[in-house]
């Protein structure tokens, strides 16, 4: 079945690095969301590509969609304390109506 | 707006005892709902997708009779854990697509299941 890679687990990041997580996906995806889930939280909605080779800026988070819409990856510039949390890439499947195929996700720990 | 609540947010209970979870979406319309399940350190997994008004739709793996999904209305689905037992401890979230392109889903705070 169609699978969503996601790496790394873990991210310790030094206040004010820069670091990336990437996902991949088995199949061609319709769509790829990210979420951020705050430990003892809920996913957050954080943005959405659809297009082939898109890029989406949220400040400082940098999304980016492959142009065969396989892989997407999440730069963060500048890391702040407040980007603790388990960031989640999710697939939006194409062979059923919104069910979404979640990364394993990449817990990231911001070292003052 | 977009906001979706779960009740209970916590609940304890003996096993074989059966526990149900509520999701509303509080200021919009969800057609479709989703639930999934989260055990610690993992990610999120798709257990079934809620209908409004129609049988539920379960992923793989998932047993139906275990898991009873009810989408009475277009802003509640409930989730029954029917005979719950140690392995059924987990976080339960609940999500709501919200218009017709379920691009965009908005999740519930989350229920924390232990069952002793």
């Amino acid at each position: 079945g169609q699978q969503v890679m996601q790496i790394p687990q873990y991210q310790h990041v030094q206040e004010g690095e820069d670091f990336t997580t990437y996902c991949n996906s088995s199949t061609t995806l319709s769509n790829i969301q990210w979420y951020k889930q705050r430990p003892g939280g809920h996913p957050v909605f954080l943005i959405q590509l659809v297009k082939s080779g898109e890029v989406k800026k949220q400040k400082r988070l940098t999304f980016q969609f492959g142009e065969a819409k396989k892989n997407s990856s999440l730069h963060i510039t500048a890391t702040q304390t407040t980007d603790v949390g388990t960031y989640f890439c999710a697939g939006l499947r194409t062979d059923s109506w919104g069910k979404l195929q979640f990364g394993a996700g990449t817990q990231v720990v911001v070292t003052p | 707006g977009a906001v979706v609540s779960q009740h209970p947010s916590r609940v304890i209970c003996k096993s074989g005892t059966s526990v149900k979870i509520e999701c509303r979406s509080l200021d919009f319309q969800a057609t479709t709902m989703f639930w999934y399940r989260q055990f610690p350190k993992q990610s999120l997994m798709l257990m079934a997708t809620s209908n409004e008004g129609s049988k539920a739709t379960y992923e793989q793996g998932v047993e139906k009779d275990k898991f009873l999904i009810n989408h009475a209305s277009l802003t509640l689905s409930t989730l029954t854990v029917t005979s719950a037992h140690p392995e059924d401890s987990s976080f339960y979230i609940c999500s709501a697509a919200r218009g017709s392109s379920y691009n965009e889903q908005f999740f519930g705070p989350g229920t924390r299941l232990t069952v002793l």
